[in-house]
């Protein structure tokens, strides 16, 4: 079974903080994404990295920045949280056989981030 | 138009009853779909696959349907436990190409 784990299901921070979003999954997987879920508006691309040390912006990467130094590990990182971060984040995992595919993802159980 | 559409509901159906949710996508380039369940602030989990041919996983059937650019899921016999959001999923090709669904609620009633 893939297993993709989060750092923290829940979180509340203050505005101007730095925020350390951290996921680990133990399949291998070369292909690594984070979004985050609002409702109204389901999910959105914030960074993804398809390798060790890449990463490619999203549709709403403004905010945010990753790391990938290890395979298993891809951190999100709100640089100074704002009120309007406060949302679900979702990190993602998948295969891929070329680059540039991915196929069917797999989710951790995400972390609810408040920002006061 | 969005890229990928589902009506949000809520569907609220009784036990027992057919259900059939569609997703229109709006890229006719788009190569693979999946159907996602994501049950109330937990993460979203595969569902099945959607394939050219169509497929079926018990009671849950997909289908696609290139020439109208959709897709669709049918729940046959509906359980209290198939209550749950339902995402469609479009691949376009590429790592920015994959469009989640706002997704649709299912509620079944006893």
């Amino acid at each position: 079974d893939v297993k993709v784990t989060q750092s923290s299901r829940y979180l509340v921070k203050r505005t101007g903080e730095k925020v350390f979003l951290e996921c680990v999954q133990d399949m291998d997987h070369e292909n690594m994404f984070w979004y985050r879920q609002d409702p109204g508006l389901g999910l959105r691309l914030i960074y993804f990295s398809y390798d060790v040390k890449m990463k490619e912006k999203g549709d709403i990467p403004e905010g945010y920045s990753v790391s990938r130094e290890k395979k298993e590990r891809f951190s999100l990182i709100l640089e100074s949280a704002s009120t309007n971060q406060t949302s679900m984040y979702l990190c993602a995992s998948s295969f891929s056989l070329f680059p540039g595919e991915t196929y069917e993802q797999y989710f951790g159980p995400g972390t609810r981030l408040t920002v006061t | 138009r969005k890229e990928v559409e589902q009506d949000p509901g809520p569907f609220n159906v009784p036990e027992g009853a057919t259900v059939a949710f569609n997703c229109t996508y709006s890229n006719s380039a788009s190569q693979s779909f999946f159907w996602y369940r994501q049950d109330c602030r937990k993460e979203p989990k595969l569902l099945m696959s959607v394939y050219s041919s169509g497929n079926e996983d018990g009671r849950f059937t997909a289908q696609l349907n290139r020439a109208s650019q959709y897709i669709s899921l049918l729940i046959r016999d509906s359980k209290l436990s198939d209550s749950a959001t339902y995402l469609c999923v479009v691949n376009a090709g590429g790592y920015q190409k994959v469009t989640f669904g706002i997704g649709t609620k299912l509620q079944v009633i006893p």
